[in-house]
């Protein structure tokens, strides 16, 4: 079956703008995480979602970051102004069950590059 | 692929020989561990995980290892193949918190 799919796959912005990645979860999943990846570096955790409930966002680096998954599938994950700093691999997960302990299944990333 | 790291710790070993990856973990407190693999281009995916009532679990030519005492975890891979070739990272976390990656360890097997 399709696994996590997420869009673009890269994504080149200017200092300033705002970009908006999307992540596709596996059908029925009830969890969904954001990661930002650092070249070099494990992902660490932005923000997890339980259906539509924002449950934690403790991860967001400022509140230039926001995301949202209105309908309990697909979601978004909104830079505004981006900086450079902000470049990084975004990387999205679903599980099948809530909480933090149900298998991750991982999309491809999508790498923002921010000159 | 695009690479997802550049300096990374990096083993390399003989395709059919074993491999072990080392993991030392920060927090005395988290009771859940998991391996990843990281193939270029692509997001991890889960492995094997171990819960801190265990010292050892197996799966298909994997093994964890889990040494709470000096907080140390380990990944053996038996009969390593060039499909092995990866980044590996290992995981904690405990209780109702997100997970906590460390910084990965590249394998890259000889053929």
């Amino acid at each position: 079956g399709a696994g996590v799919s997420q869009s673009p796959r890269y994504k080149v912005a200017k200092r300033g703008q705002d970009v908006a990645l999307r992540c596709d979860p596996i059908s029925g999943h009830v969890s969904l995480f954001w990661y930002q990846q650092a070249l070099g570096q494990g992902p660490e955790f932005l923000t997890y979602f339980q259906n539509e409930a924002q449950l934690d966002k403790s991860g967001l680096p400022s509140d230039r970051f926001f995301a949202e998954r209105p309908e309990g599938s697909v979601s978004t994950l909104k830079i505004q102004r981006t900086q450079q700093e902000d470049s990084a691999v975004y990387l999205c997960a679903s599980s099948l069950e809530q909480g933090f302990r149900s298998e991750q299944y991982f999309g491809p990333g999508t790498r923002l590059t921010v000159t | 692929g695009e690479s997802v790291g550049l300096h990374l710790p990096t083993l390399s070993v003989q395709e059919g020989d074993n491999s072990i990856i080392n993991c030392a973990y920060s927090n005395s407190a988290s009771d859940y561990f998991i391996w990843y693999k990281q193939e270029s281009g692509k997001g991890p995916q889960f492995i094997i995980d171990i819960r801190s009532n265990m010292d050892k679990r197996q799966g298909q030519r994997v093994t964890v290892l889990l040494n709470k005492t000096v907080k140390h975890l380990s990944l053996q891979i038996a009969a390593t193949q060039p499909g092995d070739s990866a980044v590996y990272f290992c995981a904690e976390n405990y209780g109702n918190t997100p997970l906590v990656f460390g910084k990965g360890t590249r394998l890259s097997v000889i053929a």
